[in-house]
């Protein structure tokens, strides 16, 4: 069966420090992969995704950035953190396209101070 | 931008049918209907998806009307544990990606 890794599970980083948060999935190859945050109270707001090693599409311009050097290793990065950078950081996983259930990791929260 | 509306907040008295409305109007051919929910503090789990006929899993039903300009998440005998934040998502079935909008949350009464 598939499963899904994400960690931390929490993290509190002062501003201006860097980041790096890790997700692997098991079970699946060539997984597309997607990075979702969640700022407090808000909607989930799509930042990244891949279809394959190396491909990295970008949905929003911010402070973030986001690498896929193994098949099923997605790894969200900053080199210097914002207080807005604050949040429900979630990582998912489809199969192919088209109309494919998205699976979720259990997510990071990170605080930046 | 979510190409659906959906009411803010719903509640719903435990053991009775949670009705789930979502505003699709701009709906093209190609896009199929999708649902998911956010139990607080985890990931969303997928519920279910269909594109013109009704469907219908272990966990809910999903009718979408004839025009696919709407349609209506059901759970058929809601408990506590459905409280969450449900969202209606239409996604292009060519497309890789989807894209949440706010969603419902809806409250179970006891």
């Amino acid at each position: 069966s598939q499963t899904i890794h994400q960690w931390p599970a929490t993290l509190v980083q002062p501003v201006g420090s860097p980041l790096s948060l890790e997700c692997t999935v098991e079970g699946t190859s060539n997984p597309n992969l997607y990075w979702y945050r969640q700022a407090a109270g808000r909607g989930l707001q799509l930042l990244f995704y891949s279809v394959g090693i190396g491909q990295i599409s970008s949905e929003v311009p911010q402070n973030l950035s986001a690498s896929r050097p193994q098949d099923r290793q997605f790894i969200l990065s900053s080199k210097k953190l914002l207080l807005s950078d604050s949040g429900f950081y979630l990582c998912a996983w489809s199969i192919g396209s088209g109309p494919n259930e998205q699976f979720f990791g259990p997510g990071t929260r990170l605080t930046v101070l | 931008d979510a190409k659906t509306t959906q009411p803010p907040s719903m509640d719903c008295a435990e053991g009775r049918a949670a009705n789930l409305p979502c505003n699709h109007s701009t709906i093209s051919g190609n896009e199929y209907v999708y649902w998911y929910r956010q139990i607080h503090s985890q990931g969303p789990q997928y519920i279910i998806h269909g594109l013109k006929n009704n469907e219908t899993n272990e966990m809910a039903s999903l009718i979408i009307t004839e025009d696919r300009k709407s349609s209506t998440l059901i759970l058929p005998h809601a408990t506590l544990r459905d409280t969450a934040v449900y969202y209606c998502i239409v996604a292009d079935g060519r497309d890789d990606k989807i894209i949440f909008g706010k969603g419902t949350r809806l409250h179970i009464l006891p």
